[in-house]
């Protein structure tokens, strides 16, 4: 079952311009929401979390956002930089309900050209 | 920075055979995971453990598989008699709380033949 959906496989984007990843969920009990990044042959990097009492978080570059009416997230990055084209992983867990375990969604493949 | 480490890189192992897949969590740390990814799907929890239990397993964490912290550093996944799959990349992951960052290891290929 798929919790955690990010619908866009890949994405591509200009240095120098935003990138913006999308995540939908299904499960409302869930209120502690990461994103993580990827290379190929290495674990997911951490980037920046959000709780559910808030609706946007900022760390240098990147930003999520979170609507919980509409079950939705999304991570900006500005501005975008070749070295992060990598794939994105959205992340949420009901920490009351399910002993932390965290849902990831399948990722989004970003490429940002030069 | 701190770093969660794992062994060995790649393994490979007949079907049949038990297969322990090691780990060393970031030291200050007190809640731990594992985690899978078969090729060309997403990751997948299989079992939180915190003060020497399990927190919490999936389905995936069958009779097959068990977790131990055999000392003050290291965290184990032991898979008893491995099916083909099992083959997987498999992510330890390990946290200061509950509701906070999990920090990833690079994971250990498992190819089951």
């Amino acid at each position: 079952d798929q919790q955690v959906k990010q619908n866009s496989p890949s994405l591509s984007v200009q240095e120098g311009r935003i990138s913006i990843l999308n995540c939908d969920y299904t499960n409302s009990m869930f209120d502690y929401f990461l994103w993580y990044k990827k290379y190929p042959a290495e674990g997911p990097t951490f980037l920046i979390s959000i709780s559910s009492i808030k609706d946007k978080n900022e760390d240098g570059r990147f930003t999520v956002f979170l609507n919980k009416s509409a079950k939705h997230l999304s991570l900006h990055i500005v501005p975008s930089q070749p070295g992060d084209s990598a794939v994105y992983f959205c992340a949420a867990s009901a920490p009351l309900d399910s002993g932390y375990a965290l849902n990831f969604g399948k990722g989004t493949s970003l490429l940002v050209t030069p | 920075e701190p770093e969660v480490t794992q062994t060995p890189s790649h393994q490979v192992t007949q079907m049949g055979q038990e297969v322990i897949l090691r780990c060393v969590p970031i030291s200050n740390h007190l809640y731990f995971y594992w985690y899978r990814q078969i090729l060309g799907q997403k990751v997948e929890f299989l079992v939180s453990f915190y003060n020497n239990e399990i927190s919490e397993k999936s389905e995936i964490f069958d009779d097959q598989f068990s977790v131990e912290r055999p000392d003050g550093s290291n965290f184990t996944l032991k898979i008893r008699s491995t099916k083909l799959e099992d083959s997987a990349m498999y992510f330890c992951a390990s946290s200061e709380g509950p509701i906070q960052p999990q920090h990833f290891g690079d994971g250990t290929r498992l190819s089951i033949l």
